[in-house]
């Protein structure tokens, strides 16, 4: 069966370090995404891709980056981790531009201590 | 901007109550809508989803939303909760014109004493 998953699940960082969050669908979805999850925000877009080499900044794309090499891979870069940056980070993809359903991943827990 | 508002942040409800929870949206153009679940330790899933047609849609475990376009809203209802559908409940919205960039509400926390 087709899935998307993620790694690793959970992270524990220090300030100021760089830290590389994984994501892999075999959906072969055009599209994916990337969510922080955050209590009393629900999920915030931060960044998002339609196609290789394509990538686009969400709402809250400060201090991370993201490449698309594939169309399995999204890797999602934070440049120097803040504490701020703690959080639930979710993975989505979707086969459509016109919206389609998102599939998540199992999302990855990383504290920046 | 989009923006999506969901009425209460924590609800709890005994086995076999009705279940509604409230989703609001702030866009005045053509909405896809969509209700996703998260179960305890689980992934994000679709609930059910609005693009067209009848404004009364009916999802999966029992679950179905009403789209009223005047209000702007697409609230969630249950008839009879189970103890099984303790989760997060997401409303979601993306505006046509701006492909998939869907936009979630803060979410709603559903506990149901058995």
């Amino acid at each position: 069966d087709a899935e998307i998953t993620q790694s690793p699940r959970h992270k524990i960082t220090e300030t100021g370090r760089q830290v590389t969050l994984a994501c892999h669908q075999t959906w072969n979805h055009n599209n994916m995404f990337w969510y922080r999850q955050d209590l009393g925000h629900g999920l915030r877009l931060i960044h998002y891709s339609y196609g290789v080499q394509d990538t686009n900044k969400g709402e809250v794309s400060d201090g991370y980056s993201v490449s698309r090499s594939n169309t399995e891979d999204l890797p999602l870069t934070l440049e120097s981790a803040a504490s701020s940056q703690t959080s639930v980070y979710f993975c989505a993809s979707s086969e459509s531009r016109t919206s389609d359903t998102q599939y998540f991943g199992p999302g990855t827990r990383l504290t920046v201590l | 901007a989009q923006s999506v508002s969901q009425h209460n942040h924590h609800v709890i409800l005994s086995e076999a109550a009705s279940l509604e929870l409230g989703c609001n949206y702030s866009y005045g153009g053509t909405v896809n809508l969509f209700w996703y679940v998260q179960y305890p330790g689980q992934h994000l899933q679709l609930l059910l989803k609005y693009f067209s047609g009848d404004p009364l849609v009916k999802g999966i475990k029992g679950f179905e939303a009403e789209f009223i376009k005047s209000k702007f809203s697409f609230n969630l209802r249950k008839p009879s909760v189970q103890w099984s559908d303790t989760a997060e409940y997401f409303c979601a919205v993306n505006a046509r014109a701006s492909y998939d960039k869907v936009i979630f509400g803060p979410g709603t926390s559903l506990s149901v004493i058995p």
